[in-house]
Formats: C-alpha cells, structure tokens, sequence
C-alpha cells in the first residue's frame, strides 16, 4: 500500500528541546516536502526535496533543517524549538514528472512547543 | 511569487444546497490545478485535478471544478452537498516550470443536517 509515514503523531515539548519529526515513503518519490498548517493560512511549505542531497528552502524555512541522505526518508529537525513553532506539520511526497505534481501526505504530526 | 487565494474562508450551507469554492492564482505560465480536501482529524486527500485538455474536470464524490485560464480561476462545485462533505477544500497550483505547488488559505465548509 502507498504510505507516506510520519512519527510522531503527537508531541509536546518546552522551548529549546531539540525534536525530529520523521517521514518515509514507499513509493521511490523523487521529490518530498514538509508543510506546516495553521489556521486561516493554509498550508505553508517549510523544505522541500528534488532528490537524494537535494534540498532546498520552502516559504518559511527559518528554524527547521532538513536531510535527505536516502530517497525515501525526509526527516524535518527542530534544533531549538520555540513556541511560534507550535503547528500541524504534513510531509508529503510526489513523483517529479511534469505533468504529475499530486502529493500524497502523511497523517500529520502536531506539535506544541511549551 | 505564486499566490493562491480562496476568498471564502468559511462556507455553512444545508444539506442538498449547492457548493461553488472560488479558486484564483496569479502566475501566468502553464499549471496544474488540484483541489485537495481535507476530513476532520485526517490528511489531505486529492479530490480533482486538472494537467490538459477539457477544462471540466470531474473528482471524486461529485465534485467538479472549471478551469478559466482567461480568470485565472479554478473554481470547485458540487450541485448537491451532504453532510459528509464537512471538511476543508485547499486549492493548489503547481508551476510546470518550477514544480514548485503554491497552497491557497483554504476553505472550511459546513453542511448542517
């Protein structure tokens, strides 16, 4: 079954924890993302990834890093969490042809930073 | 930059009312178009989508969506709805050149029984 995989679903941490929130996929999909969703914006991209060592940053980068060392996972790192980051965060993945661009996203990982 | 906006943001309508959610982006390059929705407590699950041709296209449940080059628009429509159909609709465009896929805010709709 296609899955895109995140771990974990929920968390709650204090400011200045270091956290990773996983993501895998099963699908051998080039390109992989993180978003963040907040009320009344959306979706909101954070990193994204054309392949494997391809990374690169989204619309609101600032406080996340990312890897990308194998093509199916995509881990999104929070070195010092603050309360701003407290989010719904979905990793998704597609296949990079032109004329395909349907991500498939995970069940979503909340996340409160205290 | 892409922009994607949805001018609803909040949609309450009785069961068996039609749905019409407004779509409009502002590149004027070549894209692709989706609908995604998204269920209370679950994730973003496509609805329709649009790469070519006729710019009718029809999803899944009863959903449709036209695109207007012309407007810009990609707006989503369902003649019918029920209450099953409460969730949030976000309307995303992907840039063929790019690839880079721009979400609008979303539109939380409500279907009362």
């Amino acid at each position: 079954e296609a899955q895109v995989t995140q771990n974990p679903r929920y968390l709650i941490t204090v400011t200045g924890k270091k956290l990773t929130v996983t993501c895998s996929q099963n699908m051998n999909h080039e390109y992989m993302s993180w978003y963040r969703q907040d009320p009344g914006l959306g979706l909101r991209q954070i990193y994204y990834s054309m392949n494997v060592e391809v990374t690169d940053k989204g619309d609101v980068p600032e406080g996340y890093k990312v890897s990308r060392k194998e093509k199916r996972n995509f881990p999104l790192i929070l070195e010092s969490p603050s309360p701003n980051q407290t989010s719904l965060y979905f990793c998704a993945s597609h296949d990079t042809g032109l004329n395909t661009g349907e991500l498939f996203f995970g069940e979503g990982s909340r996340l409160t930073v205290l | 930059a892409q922009s994607v906006s949805q001018h609803n943001h909040h949609v309450i309508l009785s069961e068996a009312a039609s749905l019409e959610l407004g779509c409009n982006y502002s590149y004027g390059g070549t894209v692709n178009l989706f609908w995604y929705v998204q269920y209370p407590g679950q994730h973003l699950q496509l609805l329709l989508k649009y790469f070519s041709g006729d710019p009718l296209v029809k999803g899944i449940k009863g959903f449709e969506a036209e695109f207007i080059k012309s407007k810009f628009s990609f707006n989503l429509r369902k003649p019918s709805v029920q209450w099953s159909d409460t969730a949030e609709y976000f309307c995303a465009v992907n840039e063929q050149v790019t690839r880079m896929l721009t979400f609008g805010g979303g539109t939380r709709l409500m279907v009362k029984p």
